[in-house]
């Protein structure tokens, strides 16, 4: 059964660091692109970052480029996310899913989210 | 920057009904990489369709997409009770990577 379980989520002050972690379990984490997705408090989906199986391609969404950092260890099955400089705004539920290229690149499983909190 | 406008914003039905969720695209996206997403509350998001009118592992006959260009829907034929969620439409494009519609709210009438 493919699973994704998201964790480090928390408060944290503005201008504060937090890392995210997502492990991967029932299949081969190192043959899937994954992305991070957020989605903050009664608000709609908006997608963070994309990091490919291996590692070579990475993107970022603009509000967050130079102040998050995806990378991911396949022999862990794992994946982060290194979130800096933090403001309130970047208060959401944070989900990592994993993309089916044969699916178009959609996202066919999500984890349960993390929830992170900018606040002073 | 690709903009996906869905509608209406709240779509009040009654179970037994008939759904009929629309995405509009601000330019022409690729059906290849048109998706459908089914949110219920305190839920993570569940892959519906793929592909402007593909049906994922699982998902039941009554879920059906379609369109092409700027206009794609999400048709549910006959709702269930466990249909009344959030929808949202998503683009994946090589350049801009993912783009989400705003979602569109089922609730029971």
């Amino acid at each position: 059964e493919v699973q994704l379980v998201e964790s480090g989520g928390g408060l944290v002050q503005p201008g504060g660091s937090l890392r995210l972690s997502c492990a991967a379990s029932g299949f081969t984490f190192s043959s899937y692109s994954v992305n991070w997705v957020r989605q903050a408090p009664g608000k709609g989906l908006e997608w963070v970052s994309y990091i490919s199986g291996s590692s070579n391609v990475i993107f970022y969404a603009d509000s967050v480029k130079g102040r998050f950092t995806i990378s991911r260890d396949n022999a862990k099955s794992s994946l982060y996310l290194q979130m800096n400089s933090l403001r309130a705004e970047d208060t959401a539920v944070y989900y990592c899913a994993r993309l089916k290229s044969s699916y178009g690149y959609s996202m066919d499983y999500w984890g349960q989210g993390t929830l992170v909190t900018v606040s002073s | 920057e690709i903009v996906l406008t869905q509608s209406p914003g709240t779509l009040s039905l009654s179970p037994g009904e008939r759904a009929t969720l629309s995405c509009r695209a601000s330019q022409s996206v690729s059906s290849s990489f048109l998706a459908w997403y089914q949110q219920k509350p305190g839920q993570a998001p569940r892959l519906l369709i793929y592909g402007a009118s593909n049906r994922a592992t699982g998902i039941p006959d009554r879920f059906s997409g379609s369109g092409s260009g700027t206009d794609f829907t999400l048709t549910i034929s006959r709702l269930e009770p466990e249909d009344f969620a959030v929808y949202y439409c998503q683009d994946y494009d090589s350049s801009r990577l993912y783009t989400f519609g705003q979602g569109t709210k089922l609730e029971i009438k």
